[in-house]
């Protein structure tokens, strides 16, 4: 069964530091893969997706991932985290079942300290 | 850019009553879908929906659940007899193709009493 896993309930980093936030798929075809971000009370926005191609992929707000097929992972990462990317973060993986859907992980809150 | 719109923002319900969730996708996308999200939890999908019929559905999306496009810029989630844990907030989204990434609305906080 398709599914993804977030192992970090919630993370905590300094302002300026690094980030990295994991995420492993199951899913027995090529992966689809999407970072989305979730503000209090918004709806989901797109970081970044990766179809093919180019294992690194560039999102919006300073935002990159990396996909590992050997490792079944598409960790996210941003260089140095602002104050304002404080929010839930949710892996997914889109998958065709017949009709298309979206599986989502159960999402990394991240909290940024001044 | 292009958003889809969710309304209303927050609907509040007796147990046992219908209830309509709407949503206006972005206009040039052909695959709808719905999925819901209780409070502190996961978000799960309900249905997907392309060429004026279901194309798949959850366990979750029982017979108390419908959706419709009834003209060209609407996609409704209806709930016939809304129960307690039907509560949640309830996410419409498009895409351009099955594949593509969807596109969230904003949401509909969905509180039955």
């Amino acid at each position: 069964a398709q599914s993804v896993t977030q192992p970090d309930i919630h993370i905590t980093v300094s302002e300026g530091a690094s980030l990295e936030l994991r995420c492993n798929y199951s899913y027995g075809a090529t992966p689809y893969l999407f970072w989305y971000v979730q503000s209090p009370g918004q709806g989901l926005q797109l970081l970044l997706k990766y179809f093919s191609g180019d294992t690194l992929v560039q999102g919006i707000k300073g935002f990159e991932a990396e996909f590992k097929r050997s490792q079944s992972s598409f960790n996210l990462r941003k260089p140095s985290v602002h104050w304002s990317d404080a929010a839930e973060y949710f892996c997914a993986v889109g998958v065709d079942t017949g009709g298309f859907k979206t599986i989502f992980g159960a999402g990394t809150r991240l909290f940024v300290k001044a | 850019e292009p958003e889809v719109t969710q309304t209303p923002s927050h609907q509040v319900t007796q147990m046992g009553q219908e209830v309509i969730l709407r949503c206006v996708p972005i206009s040039n996308h052909l695959y709808f879908y719905w999925y819901r999200q209780i409070l502190g939890q996961k978000v799960e999908f309900l249905v997907s929906f392309y060429n004026n019929e279901i194309s798949e559905k959850s366990e979750i999306f029982d017979d108390q659940f419908s959706v419709e496009r009834p003209d060209g810029s609407n996609f409704t989630l209806k709930i016939r007899s809304t129960k307690l844990e039907d509560s949640a907030m309830y996410f419409c989204a498009s895409s351009s193709g099955g594949e593509q990434p969807q596109h969230f609305g904003d949401g509909t906080r969905l509180s039955i009493l």
